[in-house]
Order: C-alpha cells, then sequence, then structure tokens
C-alpha cells in the first residue's frame, strides 16, 4: 500500500481479554515502531525494530505488552489480559532507514483501543 | 538525559493571525529536527526535516527554523487557516541512533485557529 496501514482502526473488549493489533509497514522500510498515546498526551515510546536486528523493547510498559515482526514486514502488537489503563491509540510507525537518516518516518491512523 | 521541550502547550489565535510554536532540546548528538502536525483523531503527518546545517526550511505556510548553537528551533505558521487546528510535535534524533532509535518527541502543542 501507500501509506502505513493499522488494523483494527477501533477495538473494545473486555477488562481481562487479549488484544491484538496489526501493522503493514510501507513497503522496504526497514524500521518499524510502536507507540502509544493516552488522550490529549504525547507519543510513548514501545518498541522499534530495525531489520533483522534485535527488537528495542525498552518501552514496553510491563510483560502483558509483546510484539513481533514476521519477515521484516507486518508487525503485531499483542496485549495481554488488558486493563482499564491500556485504553489509547496505538501508533505505528515506519521508515528507511531509520530516525538518525533524516528520512521521512511515516505514521498510521492508529488502532484506538478501549478496555471496558 | 535527552529531553524536548515544546511550548506553549497551548494557543488559540484568530484565523488569518501569524503565530510561532517553539521547541528547545537537549539531544545529544544532534542528528535531526521534524516537526510533526497531528489532527485530532489521526496519525502524525512530516511537515519538516532539518538537519545539522539547515537554518530554515518551508513547506506552504509552514516555516522552521533550528539554531543548533542554542538547541532551539521554532515553527511558524503564516495566515493561519481553521485547518490547521491540530497539535504540533517537535521530534529530535540522536546521530547513531540508540534507545527508541534515538528518537525523542515533545509532547506537543494544541493549537486552536478561531473564525
Amino acid at each position: 500500500g501507500a501509506g502505513v496501514s493499522q488494523s483494527p482502526s477501533n477495538k473494545v473488549t473486555e477488562k481481562g481479554k487479549d488484544v491484538e493489533l496489526r501493522c503493514d509497514p510501507i513497503s522496504g522500510h526497514t524500521a518499524l515502531y510502536w507507540y502509544r498515546q493516552s488522550l490529549g498526551q504525547g507519543l510513548e515510546f514501545l518498541i522499534y525494530f530495525q531489520g533483522n536486528s534485535a527488537p528495542d523493547k525498552s518501552g514496553l510498559p510491563s510483560d502483558r505488552f509483546s510484539a513481533e515482526r514476521t519477515g521484516g514486514s507486518v508487525s503485531t502488537l499483542t496485549i495481554q489480559r488488558t486493563q482499564q489503563e491500556d485504553s489509547a491509540v496505538y501508533l505505528c510507525a515506519s521508515s528507511s532507514p531509520g530516525g538518525y537518516s533524516g528520512n521521512t518516518i511515516y505514521f498510521g491512523e492508529g488502532s484506538w483501543l478501549t478496555v471496558v | 538525559k535527552n529531553q524536548v521541550e515544546q511550548s506553549p502547550q497551548s494557543l488559540i489565535i484568530l484565523e488569518g493571525k501569524n503565530c510561532t510554536l517553539q521547541c528547545n532540546y537537549t539531544v545529544s548528538p544532534f542528528s535531526n529536527l521534524r516537526w510533526y502536525k497531528q489532527d485530532t483523531g489521526r496519525g502524525p503527518v512530516s511537515l519538516t526535516i532539518m538537519t545539522f546545517s539547515e537554518n530554515t526550511k518551508s513547506n506552504g505556510r509552514y516555516t522552521a527554523t533550528l539554531d543548533a548553537d542554542t538547541k532551539q528551533s521554532s515553527l511558524h505558521i503564516t495566515a493561519s487557516q481553521l485547518s490547521d487546528s491540530a497539535s504540533y510535535i517537535c521530534v529530535v534524533s540522536a546521530r547513531s541512533g540508540g534507545g527508541a532509535d534515538g528518537l525523542t518527541f515533545g509532547k506537543g502543542t494544541h493549537l486552536i485557529i478561531q473564525p
């Protein structure tokens, strides 16, 4: 596709359920980022993938959060045993080769997660 | 610790007026600085990217400036339009990446244009 695609765009889930959020980056982009944005707040870094390197997981808030990137393309962010404080917009972005390069980092429209 | 501070936190101006948003950073070693526009309920969209050697860059009615000596950047919006109502986010990148790929995000300035 032409841009970063995220699905679902909206998800309402019950507390304690697991959710999976998907990100399709721009074709050929080696860098993929996940961020979380609570209502009215700034972007919070979660995890960063770069090519075949080990991902930078330093932003994941707890062991309930995990992410993987298969074949260097599509990524899935999984939240286990969701809590109400997990309610936020989850934004995915991609770039090539990375932020330091000065190339544009493109964001998806986000997945809006509401935990009830 | 790398930090990006934006001011003001929020701003309300009348349609047609100009405004300037500020970004101060302590990211080192500096690689580039980006301004993004985020409409409510949407993902951020890139406005400008500036490297160390660039002092100013324009994108339509948006003009960004960079002073690498004082570690300050500004985003000037000329002849504001209602569609400029959004959050504006400053993002600074450290050279050679690092944690979070060396990207440090400001919390944004929330701009409201009133008719």
